[in-house]
């Protein structure tokens, strides 16, 4: 199994400044990475896929990057309605999810 | 617009069963792979069974296989989880999701139908 590390668990970031959350595979996954964002009581939704490419909707603030086994997503300039829960995911070698970064207001 | 709507939810007693729904609108149902997702109260996100668009396969993670199947009714765009012997670990919500076309990344979500396995 893949097994995927989200770090850090909590990240305290100012409405306005950059945050930049990291997913490390145990093994390479290729470009076979996504991004969701979790609010409190509501379904996950899917930023980015492919490592970088942004969902239909998803605002320019929002990039990813990496490969192989490190990615980053990048949120440029923080929103009040960003903070949230973001998780990673694998789809290269059936489907694990990181535990999931907690994005919390500063 | 895509909707993804779960049913079949509830609390049962360990050792039952439940069957869980998932009606799907909006898109060629047929076409796509189909996931079953859970998330445990406070926990994260932990993919549970994949059928694939055809139905001629279907895959679970080692914390459910042979207990649950995943089953698909393409003629009424319909997705199920049949749920068996069932734990107090099984409690969580369970989103049904949509995989893509190039990958199953999960574009669409329902919005989750609640599981309480409790003596």
């Amino acid at each position: 199994e893949v097994v995927m590390t989200q770090s850090p668990a909590t990240l305290s970031v100012s409405p306005g400044e950059r945050a930049t959350l990291s997913c490390r595979a145990s093994q390479s996954v290729s470009s076979k990475l996504a991004w969701y964002q979790q609010k409190p009581g509501q379904a996950p939704r899917l930023l980015i896929y492919g490592v970088s490419t942004r969902a239909t909707g998803i605002p320019a603030r929002f990039s990813g990057s990496g490969s192989g086994t490190e990615f980053t997503l990048t949120i440029s300039s923080l929103q009040s309605e960003d903070f949230a829960v973001y998780y990673c995911q694998q789809y290269s070698n059936w489907y694990t999810f990181g535990r999931g970064t907690k994005l919390e207001i500063k | 617009q895509v909707q993804l709507v779960e049913s079949g939810g509830g609390v049962v007693q360990p050792g039952t069963s439940l069957r869980l729904s998932c009606a799907v609108s909006g898109s060629t149902f047929s076409s796509h792979d189909m996931l079953w997702v859970r998330q445990a109260p406070g926990r994260g996100l932990e993919w549970v069974a994949v059928i694939a668009y055809e139905e001629s396969h279907n895959y679970y993670s080692d914390s459910v296989k042979g207990r649950f199947t995943i089953s698909r009714d393409n003629s009424r765009n319909t997705l199920y989880l049949q749920m068996n012997s069932l734990r107090t670990e099984d409690t969580a919500v369970y989103y049904c999701a949509r995989g893509a076309i190039d990958g199953n990344y999960l574009y669409f979500w329902g919005q989750g139908t609640l599981v309480t396995v409790s003596p």
